[in-house]
């Protein structure tokens, strides 16, 4: 099974900031490592798929990098609508697994 | 619109039986493989089951194998969970999700609201 590490676990951040989450895989995924964002009591949406592409209508404030076994989402210039949750995903093989997410808070 | 809609949640008992299903609209249903996933109040998100489009090739977590079986009707456009002794740790949101194929690879491009589901005695 393919373990995803995201950190931090939680951040607290102010509006206008610049937050970046990452994702370590236990082993190599190539680019099939994908990012959701999940607000309370909302289901997850999809906001960047196969590691750097930006999901349709996702604002252009949230991108990703990375490959192998590290990645990272970035979120430029943070708005108060973007308080949630952040959970990354990997499908090149079963099971499927997520990170265990990252909370964040706008302070 | 493109929706995906669960139902068949409850209370139920440790040891008996559940079934949910998830009605898809909006989209061909039969282009496409479908997966449950599923959440523990206040916790992450867990991979439960998925399903091929024809239904050919189905994979099941290790925590459930054995005791939920995943299904889809086409002609309804629906996909199912029927979920066997039960246990408290099966107790979650659980939601369906749709697969989008690419030459690249997948991943989850839609997601129901989910269907609560509580085993307790």
């Amino acid at each position: 099974e393919i373990v995803l590490t995201q950190s931090p676990d939680f951040q607290s951040v102010t509006p206008k900031e610049k937050v970046t989450i990452t994702c370590r895989a236990s082993q190599s995924i190539g680019s099939s490592l994908h990012w959701y964002q999940q607000k309370p009591d909302q289901s997850p949406k999809l906001l960047i798929k196969y590691a750097s592409q930006s999901f349709s209508g996702v604002p252009s404030r949230f991108s990703g990098s990375g490959s192998g076994t590290d990645f990272t989402l970035t979120i430029n210039s943070l708005e108060a609508e973007d308080a949630a949750t952040y959970y990354c995903h990997q499908s090149s093989s079963l099971p499927i697994t997520f990170g265990q997410g990252t909370r964040l808070e706008i302070k | 619109e493109v929706q995906l809609v669960e139902s068949g949640g409850g209370l139920v008992q440790p040891g008996r039986s559940l079934r949910l299903s998830c009605a898809a609209s909006g989209f061909t249903f039969d282009d496409y493989a479908m997966h449950w996933v599923r959440q523990a109040p206040g916790k992450g998100l867990e991979w439960v089951s998925g399903i091929s489009w024809n239904s050919g090739s189905i994979g099941y977590a290790d925590s459930v194998k054995g005791r939920f079986t995943i299904s889809r009707d086409n002609a309804k456009n629906s996909l199912y969970l029927q979920m066997n002794s039960l246990r408290a740790e099966d107790t979650a949101l659980y939601y369906c999700a749709k697969v989008a194929v690419t030459t690249r690879g997948w991943y989850f491009d839609l997601w129901g609201r989910g269907t609560l589901v509580t085993v307790s005695s």
